[in-house]
This record gives C-alpha cells, sequence and structure tokens, in this order.
C-alpha cells in the first residue's frame, strides 16, 4: 500500500530565506504526487503535481517540486519565503491504477518570521 | 467557474444526535470524493463517487455514516449517531474524472460535544 511521510510537522524560516519541506513516499510503481496547501478556515489548494512529464515541476507562488524516484522523494521549495506562505502544506500520492486514490501526508505548519 | 461548494461551514452537536453535510461540485466533475481531516492529521478518503455510483468506501465507518449523490451531482454525508472522535473537518473535492486533479471546498467544521 502507499503511504506518504512528511518529515517535520513544523518548520520555521525567516523571511526571505529557503522553504524546504520534505514528502517521501513509498512506492515500487512511480505514483503521481501532489503538494497541497491549506491556509486556516479553507480547503486545499493545489500547489504543483507530478504525472511522470518533467521530474521538477514549477507550481504556483514561486513554488517547485522535483521528483527523484531514487530517492522515492518529492520534496517542495521555494527560493524565498514571504509571510503568505505561512500556512500547512500536504503531500498526497496516488496510486496510480484503479481508483487513483490520494493518501495523504499528516503534513508540515510552515511559519514564517519576519 | 465556481469551486466546489459546501455547507455548512461550521455545525455543533451532542453526541448520539444526527448530522448531514452537503457537497455541490464543480460542473461537469463526474468524481466525487468525501474526506475526514481530524486535526493534526492529513485528510483521509472516506468515500469516492463516480457519477452516482460508490468506487471506493473502504474506510467509511459504515455502522454510523452514509453518503448518497442521487443524480450524480450533489452529494449528502450524513453522521448518525455521531461520536465525540468525529469531531474533525469533512472536506469536500472533485475531479472531471480519475486521474485528474482533485479540487477541494472550504470543507464543514464539525465538532461533537
Amino acid at each position: 500500500a502507499q503511504s506518504v511521510t512528511q518529515l517535520g510537522s513544523h518548520v520555521s524560516v525567516s523571511e526571505g530565506a529557503l522553504v524546504l519541506l520534505r514528502c517521501n513516499y513509498s512506492s515500487s510503481v512511480p505514483p503521481y504526487l501532489f503538494w497541497y496547501v491549506q491556509y486556516p478556515n479553507q480547503g486545499l489548494q493545489l500547489l504543483l503535481k507530478y504525472t511522470s512529464a518533467a521530474a521538477l515541476v514549477k507550481g504556483i507562488n514561486g513554488f517547485e517540486a522535483e521528483f527523484k524516484k531514487s530517492e522515492t522523494s518529492f520534496h517542495l521549495t521555494k527560493p524565498s519565503a514571504h509571510m503568505s506562505d505561512a500556512a500547512e502544506y500536504f503531500c498526497a500520492v496516488s496510486e496510480a491504477s484503479g481508483t487513483y486514490k490520494y493518501i495523504f501526508g499528516t503534513g508540515t505548519r510552515l511559519k514564517v518570521l519576519a | 467557474e465556481a469551486g466546489v461548494a459546501q455547507s455548512p461551514r461550521y455545525k455543533i452537536i451532542e453526541k448520539r444526535q444526527s448530522v448531514a453535510f452537503w457537497c455541490n461540485p464543480i460542473s461537469g466533475h463526474a468524481t466525487l470524493y468525501w474526506y475526514q481531516q481530524i486535526l493534526g492529521q492529513g485528510p483521509k478518503l472516506l468515500i469516492q463517487f463516480q457519477n452516482n455510483g460508490v468506487v471506493d468506501d473502504s474506510q467509511l465507518p459504515k455502522d454510523r455514516f452514509s453518503a448518497e449523490r442521487l443524480k450524480g451531482v450533489d452529494s449528502t454525508l450524513k453522521i448518525q449517531p455521531a461520536k465525540l472522535e468525529d469531531s474533525a473537518v469533512y472536506l469536500c473535492a472533485s475531479s472531471f474524472r480519475v486521474p485528474e486533479t482533485q479540487y477541494f471546498g472550504p470543507g464543514t467544521r464539525l465538532l461533537v460535544l
């Protein structure tokens, strides 16, 4: 069965610093991978997705993620954090067949310090 | 394009009471999902519909939870009777088809006292 691990339930960065949120998945078959962001009292918004095209995926708000099959990782990065990036971020993996069910990680809450 | 609509946004009930949540997906989206998000956890799929048929309800506690999507458009999720551990945010999502991207509604925050 698919699983997703997000290292670090809380991450703090200074405004302008690099953002790195980690995500590892378990799968024998390259899956579809997603990063979603959730602002307080809102639903999840898609940041970016990997569907086996390019390994480096660019998303909205300056975020990007790189699929590394050898490391089974899909870490999310942003070169320069902004105060508005403070939110909770979820990594998800979708099974590559059948119902394409999403399995979500437990989330990482990003805090941006002024 | 209108997003996924959910109501109510907040609900407080006593344990053993019943509650219902409504979801209207994005127009034209055949696939509809209900998720449960407990505080501090990622969303967990409860049920997935393809048009008005159920394709996955393996994690739905069927002794107390039920869901329907009668005309293949909007959907209702019901809990009867509610337990304290049902306190969570219930998210609805839709996609044009699988494996297209899922789009999420704002959620219904349920508190069971």
